[in-house]
């Protein structure tokens, strides 16, 4: 099945304690995508990915770092998380193959205290 | 700042009726756009992309309207499980930088 995987799904954390919140994709799609998602706001760009070691910024990188050392994985770390970093988080995948449709993993809950 | 607007919503509207939504962007570079429904607390699926000719799929339809910045979709004969919020989304250059728009909420009701 065709699927984007993010773990975890939720997590609690206090301010400071690095995290990294994984994502996968198994569709051999080369451009993923993470987006933080608040009330009010709706989803915002944080880091894309469009291809194996080649990642840049969104409208909100501040306090975030990505990797792509494989295609199949884009994993999110908060090095040193705040309170303002609490919000619903995405991870997305397309491929120009199919018109640049994203595809969406389940979403992940953090909450920094 | 590359910006993408919709109509506040929420819509509650009754099963049957015809609604649409509006959006507007401003970046008039942008290449591609498309419309996303999004359940409570669920994540974003694609509904349909939206092509300057316009098109229709089923009880949808998407307009583009480029030389105003402004996208719209039509849901015709609406169901109760056509409840949700509905994201325009815009392209800049056929990259990777996508621009939600807040989205606008809707609920059918019977």
């Amino acid at each position: 099945e065709a699927q984007v995987t993010q773990n975890p799904r939720y997590l609690i954390t206090v301010t400071g304690k690095k995290l990294t919140v994984t994502c996968s994709q198994n569709m051999n799609h080369e451009y993923m995508s993470w987006y933080r998602q608040d009330p009010g706001l709706g989803l915002r760009q944080i880091y894309y990915s469009m291809n194996v070691e080649v990642t840049d910024k969104g409208d909100v990188p501040e306090g975030y770092k990505v990797s792509r050392k494989e295609k199949r994985n884009f994993p999110l770390i908060l090095e040193s998380p705040s309170p303002n970093q609490t919000s619903l988080y995405f991870c997305a995948s397309s491929s120009d193959n199919v018109g640049y449709e994203q595809y969406f993993g389940p979403g992940t809950r953090l909450t920094v205290t | 700042r590359k910006e993408v607007e919709q109509d506040p919503g929420p819509f509650n509207v009754p099963e049957g009726a015809t609604v649409a939504f509006n959006c507007t962007y401003s970046n008039s570079a942008s290449q591609s756009f498309f419309w996303y429904r999004q359940d409570c607390r669920k994540e974003p699926k694609l509904l349909m992309s939206v092509y300057s000719s316009g098109n229709e799929d089923g009880r949808f339809t998407a307009q583009l309207n480029r030389a105003s910045q402004y996208i719209s979709l039509l849901i015709r004969d609406s169901k109760l499980s056509d409840s949700a919020t509905y994201l325009c989304v815009v392209n800049e250059d056929y990259g990777q930088n996508f621009v939600f728009g807040p989205g606008t909420r809707l609920s059918v009701l019977p």
